[in-house]
C-alpha cells in the first residue's frame, strides 16, 4: 500500500524539551511538507523539501527544524523555542516537475505540550 | 497578502439537504484549486481539483465545484448530502507555477443530522 506514515499518532511531552515527528513516504515523491494545523486557522506551512538535503521554511518555520537526509523521510523537530507547540501536525508529499498535482497527506500526530 | 476565504465554519444539515461550500480566493493569476476532506478520525483526502478547462469540476462521492474566475471563487456543491458527509472541508489553492506554495482556508465543519 503506497501513502504517508506519521508516528506516532499522539505525543506528550514536557515544556522545554525538543521533540521530533516522524514522516515517511513511500510515493515516491520528491516534494514534501510539514503543516500545523490549529482549530479555525486552516493549514499552515512550517516547512517544505523539494529535494534531498534541502529545505525552505514555509509561513510559520520559527521554533521548528527539519532535514531530509533521505527521499522517502522528512522529520521535523519541535524546540523548545517554538512558543506555542500543541497542534496537530501533518505531513504531505507530492510528485515534483509541474505545478498540478495534488498533495497527499499523512494520518498526523498530534502533540500535547504541558 | 494571498489568502482563501472560507465563509461558513459550521454549517449543520439534514439528510438529503443540499450543500454548497463557499470558498474565495485572493490570487490575482492562475490558480489551481483543490478542495480537500478530513472525515472524523482520517487523514485529509482530496475531494476534486480544478487547473484548467471546464470550470464545472465532479468529484468523488457526488461533490461538483465551480470555479468562476470573475467572481475568485470555487464553491463547494452536493444536490443530496448524507449522514457520511460530515467532516471538515478545506479549500485550497497554489499559484500556477508554484505546488509548494499551498494556501487552506479556515474549513468547514459540516454536521449532517440523520
Amino acid at each position: 500500500d503506497g501513502g504517508i506514515t506519521q508516528s506516532p499518532k499522539y505525543l506528550f511531552r514536557k515544556e522545554g524539551q525538543n521533540v521530533t515527528l516522524s514522516c515517511e513516504q513511500n510515493l515516491n515523491h520528491d516534494a514534501m511538507y510539514w503543516y500545523r494545523q490549529d482549530p479555525g486557522q486552516g493549514l499552515r506551512l512550517i516547512y517544505y523539501s523539494q529535494i534531498v538535503n534541502d529545505f525552505q521554511k514555509g509561513d510559520i518555520a520559527e521554533g521548528y527544524s527539519v532535514s531530509r537526509e533521505k527521499k522517502e523521510s522528512f522529520p521535523l523537530t519541535v524546540t523548545s523555542a517554538q512558543k506555542n507547540p500543541t497542534a496537530f501536525y501533518l505531513c504531505a508529499s507530492s510528485a515534483q516537475g509541474l505545478p498540478r498535482y495534488e498533495q497527499y497527506f499523512g494520518p498526523g500526530t498530534r502533540l500535547t505540550v504541558t | 497578502a494571498q489568502s482563501v476565504s472560507q465563509h461558513n465554519h459550521h454549517v449543520i444539515l439534514s439528510e438529503a439537504a443540499s450543500l454548497e461550500l463557499g470558498c474565495n480566493y485572493s490570487y490575482g493569476g492562475t490558480v489551481n484549486l483543490f478542495w480537500y476532506v478530513q472525515y472524523p478520525g482520517q487523514h485529509l483526502q482530496l475531494l476534486l481539483k480544478y487547473f484548467s478547462g471546464d470550470p464545472l469540476v465532479k468529484g468523488i462521492k457526488g461533490f461538483e465545484a465551480e470555479f468562476i474566475k470573475s467572481k475568485f471563487s470555487f464553491n463547494l456543491r452536493k444536490p443530496s448530502v448524507q449522514w457520511s458527509d460530515t467532516a471538515e472541508y478545506f479549500c485550497a489553492v497554489t499559484p500556477g507555477a508554484n505546488n509548494n506554495d499551498m494556501r487552506f482556508g479556515a474549513g468547514t465543519r459540516l454536521t449532517v443530522k440523520p
